[in-house]
């Protein structure tokens, strides 16, 4: 069965401290990946999603950027954290094939910037 | 027209009733429209899906209405369970170029069961 684990699963970093979050899944090949994020209270916002290694396609412009050095490896980085990048990290897979929409997350990175 | 409307925000339920929450969208190309449970501190788990060529969906309890003409879905608890004390969100999609697709989410409602 697939797995998709994400870590830290909680992070407290000062302002203009440089981030690393990592996703990775087991059990798949070849998945699409994604990293939404979510503010307290509210719905989730796509931030970024890859359908391949080194292919990043990015939704909102921000302080954030992501990379897919492997299959099933996702991270989200930033170089100078904002207080306006805490939230809830969500990274997402699905399979890559055509009309299997089933999006799966992982259980999140709550990101605290003081 | 890539927003997903949902209401209520939140809602209160006794143990055994139905809930019933209510998501509308304006873009026609969206194909795909599941629901997601999430609970506090967790990531969201898919709940049950329904594809824009069925009016009806029913896995166990949990039941999505479809209506194409007006571009409205919605999701039906029945006999709801304090353990179903949740977050739902709507959530609907349409593929991309890149053999990829995007989930637009819907705001979220609260869900409250009480015993």
């Amino acid at each position: 069965s697939q797995t998709i684990h994400q870590w830290p699963a909680t992070l407290v970093q000062p302002v203009g401290s440089p981030l690393s979050l990592e996703c990775t899944v087991e059990g798949t090949s070849n998945p699409n990946l994604y990293w939404y994020r979510q503010a307290a209270g509210r719905g989730l916002q796509l931030l970024f999603y890859s359908v391949g290694i080194g292919q990043i396609s990015s939704e909102v412009p921000q302080n954030l950027s992501a990379s897919r050095p492997q299959d099933r490896q996702f991270i989200l980085s930033s170089k100078k954290l904002l207080l306006s990048d805490s939230g809830f990290y969500l990274c997402a897979w699905s399979v890559r094939l055509r009309r299997s929409y089933e999006q799966y997350f992982g259980p999140g990175t709550r990101l605290t910037v003081t | 027209q890539q927003q997903v409307k949902q209401s209520p925000q939140s809602l209160i339920v006794q143990k055994g009733g139905i809930s019933i929450i209510n998501c509308a969208y304006e873009n026609t190309a969206f194909d795909y429209f599941p629901w997601y449970q999430q609970f506090p501190g967790k990531g969201p788990a898919l709940l049950i899906a329904i594809r824009p060529d069925v009016s009806e969906k029913k896995e166990g309890r949990f039941t999505i209405s479809f209506n194409k003409s007006a571009k409205q879905f919605s999701l039906h608890i029945m006999d709801s369970q304090p353990g179903d004390s949740a977050t739902y969100f709507c959530a609907a999609s349409k593929g991309l170029a890149d053999s990829s697709y995007k989930l637009i989410f819907g705001s979220g409602t609260r869900l409250l069961v009480r015993p």
